[in-house]
C-alpha cells in the first residue's frame, strides 16, 4: 500500500479556490488516489477519486500528475463549510491514512 | 437514514473492562471495515470483512480486540480488559465491491474513553 504525504495545514479565503496537494510517489499502477474529507466529530465523507485521468464531481476536482506521484485535490469556491481535515489515500486492501491537512476557510 | 449507524455513540469503561461495539453497514453492502482513530491522527485500519469473512487483519490489533461479522450484515468489535491506550474514537465503514468503484462509507463513530 503506497504511502501518502500532504502538508499539515493550509488557509483559504472564503469564495477563493482551496488547492490540496498529495504526494504519493510510491503508489503503483492499479491504485486509485481517493480524497476524503473529515468535519470535527463526525466520521470522514467521500470527495472524489480517480487513476490517471483528472476527475471532477459536484464537490470539488481532482488533478493527477501524468507520473502519478502526485495529485490535487481543488474546491472551486471554498466556503466556511469546506473547514475540515481532508485525506488523500493511496486504496490498496488497508487504506493507509495519514494526519491529513487541517483546511481552514478564512472569511 | 440508511447511512452506516453505530452503536453506542459514546463509551466510558474502567480500565480491564470489556467492552463491545456494534456497526450496522448500509444494507446491500458487502464489506465492512474498523478502524480506530485517535486525536489528531487519521483513521488506522483494524481490520475488514467481505459478507462474513474476516479478510485482513492489521498487525497493529493485539489479541484483546475481536470482531465478528456473523451473518455478513451487522458487526460487533469486543475489546478485551480495556487499557487507557485504547481510548480513541472506533469508526465503522462499509463499502459495495464489484460496483463502479469501491467508496467506503463511514459512520459517526463510537468514541470510547477508559479510566
Amino acid at each position: 500500500d503506497a504511502k501518502t504525504t500532504q502538508p499539515t495545514s493550509m488557509d483559504c479565503a472564503e469564495g477563493r479556490a482551496a488547492n490540496l496537494p498529495c504526494n504519493h510517489s510510491t503508489i503503483s499502477g492499479n491504485e486509485y488516489v481517493y480524497w476524503y474529507r473529515q468535519i470535527h466529530s463526525q466520521g470522514p465523507q467521500y470527495i472524489i477519486h480517480g487513476l490517471k485521468n483528472n476527475e471532477t464531481n459536484e464537490m470539488a476536482s481532482l488533478i493527477i500528475t501524468e507520473d502519478r506521484k502526485s495529485s490535487t485535490l481543488i474546491l472551486p469556491h471554498a466556503t466556511l463549510r469546506d473547514t475540515a481535515v481532508y485525506y488523500c489515500i493511496a486504496l490498496g486492501s488497508q487504506l493507509i491514512w495519514g494526519a491529513g491537512t487541517k483546511l481552514i476557510i478564512k472569511p | 437514514d440508511t447511512g452506516v449507524s453505530q452503536n453506542p455513540r459514546h463509551k466510558i469503561t474502567k480500565r480491564g473492562q470489556n467492552v463491545t461495539f456494534r456497526c450496522d453497514p448500509i444494507s446491500e453492502h458487502n464489506r465492512l471495515y474498523w478502524y480506530r482513530q485517535t486525536l489528531g491522527q487519521g483513521p488506522e485500519f483494524l481490520t475488514y470483512f467481505q459478507n462474513e469473512a474476516q479478510l485482513e487483519k492489521s498487525r497493529l490489533l493485539s489479541d484483546r480486540f475481536s470482531a465478528e461479522r456473523p451473518k455478513g450484515s451487522f458487526s460487533t468489535l469486543e475489546i478485551q480488559r480495556t487499557e487507557q491506550g485504547d481510548s480513541a474514537m472506533y469508526l465503522c465503514a462499509s463499502s459495495l465491491v464489484g460496483a463502479s468503484y469501491n467508496e467506503q462509507f463511514f459512520g459517526p463513530g463510537t468514541r470510547l474513553t477508559v479510566l
